[in-house]
């Protein structure tokens, strides 16, 4: 069954730096999603792509961020200078015809 | 986003029993999906509805769109100890953003 993959698994940062998060999504899915997750909280949404471009985004998605596709099976979220606060589990998510979204397991971020 | 109040917030029961939780929200949804999550993995999704009314089934798992579109349940019969996890609802209002509850933790004894 077709899955939703994300890497690295765990990321470790200092604060300040930039990280990149990638996601493969479903290969015939057309909108892609990114969420997170902090400690003991519920998911939250940040941002949805769309033909190439930002189709929705949250409050928390501010100028330190960016989405990509890069080409064609890559999906990535770019956190610019990360602050302690953006420690949190990061989730892609894909998404068909339908409003299903399919999550992949997560990147655990951790800045320190 | 919508405010989404899910209960309980959490369950703990016996092998065998049945489990019934829900959401409701203050506003409008056209779509309700249920999710399961494991420690630290990703929500997988076990339930779409689409339709107020709509009562769908997934194996021991069922669950309903309120007829007012502000609502939804998911039940698990006979629960087994492989439900324990952290199940979401998820609503969608318009556009793309899911909006989740808060979540039920299940534990489940032998």
């Amino acid at each position: 069954e077709p899955e939703v993959t994300q890497t690295p698994s765990h990321q470790v940062t200092q604060m300040g730096q930039e990280v990149i998060l990638r996601c493969v999504p479903i290969s015939n899915h057309l909108y892609f999603y990114w969420y997170r997750q902090i400690l003991g909280q519920k998911v939250e949404f940040l941002v949805s792509f769309y033909n190439n471009e930002i189709s929705e985004k949250s409050e928390i998605f501010d100028d330190q961020f960016s989405v990509e596709r890069p080409d064609g099976s890559n999906f990535t979220l770019k956190i610019r200078s990360t602050k302690l606060e953006d420690s949190a589990m990061y989730f892609c998510a894909s998404s068909g015809e339908g409003m299903s979204q399919y999550f992949g397991p997560g990147t655990r971020l951790t800045v320190l | 986003g919508q405010q989404l109040n899910q209960s309980p917030q959490s369950m703990f029961i016996q092998e065998g029993e049945d489990v019934s939780m829900n959401c409701t929200s203050s506003s409008i949804f056209n779509t309700w999906l249920w999710y399961k999550q494991d420690p630290g993995e990703g929500p997988v999704l076990l339930i779409a509805l689409y339709k107020a009314g709509e009562l769908t089934s997934n194996g021991r798992l069922t669950a309903q769109f309120g007829i007012t579109r502000k609502d939804s349940f998911l039940n698990i019969s006979a629960s087994i100890p492989s439900d324990v996890g952290i199940y979401f609802c998820a609503g969608l209002a318009s556009g793309y953003a899911l909006n989740f509850g808060k979540g039920t933790s299940l534990l489940v004894t032998p």
